[in-house]
């Protein structure tokens, strides 16, 4: 079973409106970490954001937010008032902190419409 | 802080030849990460150390892949023979332990082409 699962290859949005990018995750370990990392076209890779499963409330960095429902093992990201440089891959990734195990998505392709 | 830093950004290679490639991760940093990454296959991660020390090489594609980290300012992965099958883009990536977030920072990558 994948670790990490992205079901959006690519995405459209208009420019200033919000985004959401999926990821659903799999892990037995009750202690982990989640974290969002963006690839622009140059090819660096970039931390956006991070939440801990301990983590009572969602993270939040600038425009960026984290939906994250423990239940449903899913932790999307919100971009809100998208702008044109925000055009990327999309990268969520999970560390389990049991076993210090790294596992990333295969990405989305967010382009943003102006 | 200068960030993680990949020797050579580029390299062109003939099949059968040697490669190797440089990281040099952020200071104080204790963990090191080599990935690859290529359209097919996306982000794989191939092996990380823990001051200094091999932890998880399960990732290694196969024998002609070898990684080591003499110290921890320095680390190398190399490729022999090389083949046309291994051209992709290659990150290293480093973190402070993981009491914190843990967030890994990556280096630019090199982007290796085996003809």
């Amino acid at each position: 079973a994948q670790k990490i699962t992205q079901t959006q290859p690519g995405m459209f949005v208009q420019e200033k409106e919000a985004v959401t990018l999926d990821c659903t995750y799999d892990t037995s370990d009750p202690s982990y970490g989640l974290f969002w990392y963006k690839q622009p076209s140059s090819g660096e890779m970039i931390f956006l954001i991070y939440q801990g499963s301990y983590d009572q409330q969602n993270a939040t960095e600038g425009r960026y937010s984290l939906n994250f429902q423990k239940a449903r093992k899913s932790a999307n990201l919100v971009i809100s008032a998208s702008q044109l440089g925000d055009s990327a891959m999309y990268f969520c990734a999970m560390r389990e902190n049991t076993g210090n195990q790294f596992y990333f998505g295969t990405g989305t392709s967010l382009t943003v419409i102006p | 802080d200068a960030g993680v830093i990949q020797s050579p950004r580029h390299e062109v290679t003939e099949m059968g030849q040697e490669v190797t490639l440089r990281c040099k991760p952020i200071s104080g940093h204790d963990y090191l990460f080599w990935y690859r990454q290529t359209m097919m296959r996306g982000l794989e991660l191939l092996i990380y150390f823990n001051n200094n020390v091999p932890i998880d090489d399960s990732g290694m594609p196969e024998d002609r892949f070898s990684a080591k980290m003499p110290n921890a300012s320095f680390s190398t992965l190399k490729i022999q023979p090389s083949e046309p099958r291994d051209s992709a883009v290659y990150f290293c990536a480093s973190t402070f332990s993981f009491v914190s977030k843990g967030e890994q920072y990556f280096g630019p990558g090199t982007r290796l082409t085996v003809t």
